[in-house]
């Protein structure tokens, strides 16, 4: 088995300031993903990389940036916190392939911004 | 764009109740279709996938069918329980690409 760490599990920031997170994922996947979970909204894909050094946007990628150096972590940067956003940030991880493959989560970064 | 609908934000059952979460999608070609189910304090864990037409999966009492004609795959269990209390998501695996859309979630409550 595997397992997808994610640093840190607590982020509180500053209107304004940039804040990265952090994901590591030792199940040797080739595709990795950030979803952004907001209350009564679900989790809406923030950016996505098929392998290493690839980068694709997702449905909610303004304001943020993604950098995958190497296969196993993926970060992913707040570029400017917005004053009182409240969010959980998960990580997940699949098998190369296609969509059909099972997602493997992170159990999440909560972000206050004050 | 592909969608997922589901329709309940919450459901509050007591044990041993018959369950029903509706799921709707919308996307071209034969989408992955998937559950998961998230506890507190934890990422979405899999639950289980269809992949074609009339496809039932299912996994810890839980089932669900993919119906093209009616673009669903509702979840079903025949008697939840206590531990069962969790939210719930329906997934979908865009067609020859590498995006997975999730609906919105259905927490579910269930009381002893």
């Amino acid at each position: 088995g595997g397992i997808i760490t994610q640093t840190p599990k607590f982020l509180i920031g500053q209107e304004g300031q940039k804040l990265t997170l952090k994901c590591q994922q030792n199940f040797n996947h080739d595709t990795m993903y950030w979803y952004r979970q907001d209350s009564g909204k679900g989790l809406r894909l923030i950016y996505y990389s098929i392998t290493e050094n690839d980068l694709q946007k997702g449905d909610l990628s303004e304001g943020y940036d993604a950098s995958r150096e190497k296969k196993s972590s993926f970060s992913l940067t707040v570029t400017s916190a917005q004053k009182n956003e409240m969010a959980v940030f998960l990580c997940a991880s699949s098998l190369a392939g296609t969509s059909a493959e099972t997602l493997y989560f992170g159990s999440g970064t909560r972000l206050t911004v004050l | 764009g592909d969608s997922v609908t589901q329709t309940e934000g919450q459901v509050a059952l007591s044990e041993e109740d018959f369950l029903t979460i509706h799921c709707n999608y919308s996307a071209s070609g034969y989408p992955a279709l998937f559950w998961y189910v998230q506890y507190p304090g934890e990422g979405p864990q899999f639950l289980f996938r269809a992949s074609r037409d009339k496809e039932k999966g299912s996994s810890r009492g839980f089932e669900a069918t993919y119906d093209k004609g009616t673009t669903s795959f509702h979840l079903r269990k025949a008697s939840v329980q206590e531990s069962d209390s969790a939210v719930y998501y329906c997934a979908l695996g865009e067609t020859n690409a590498y995006k997975v859309i999730f609906g919105k979630g259905t927490h579910l409550h269930v009381l002893p």
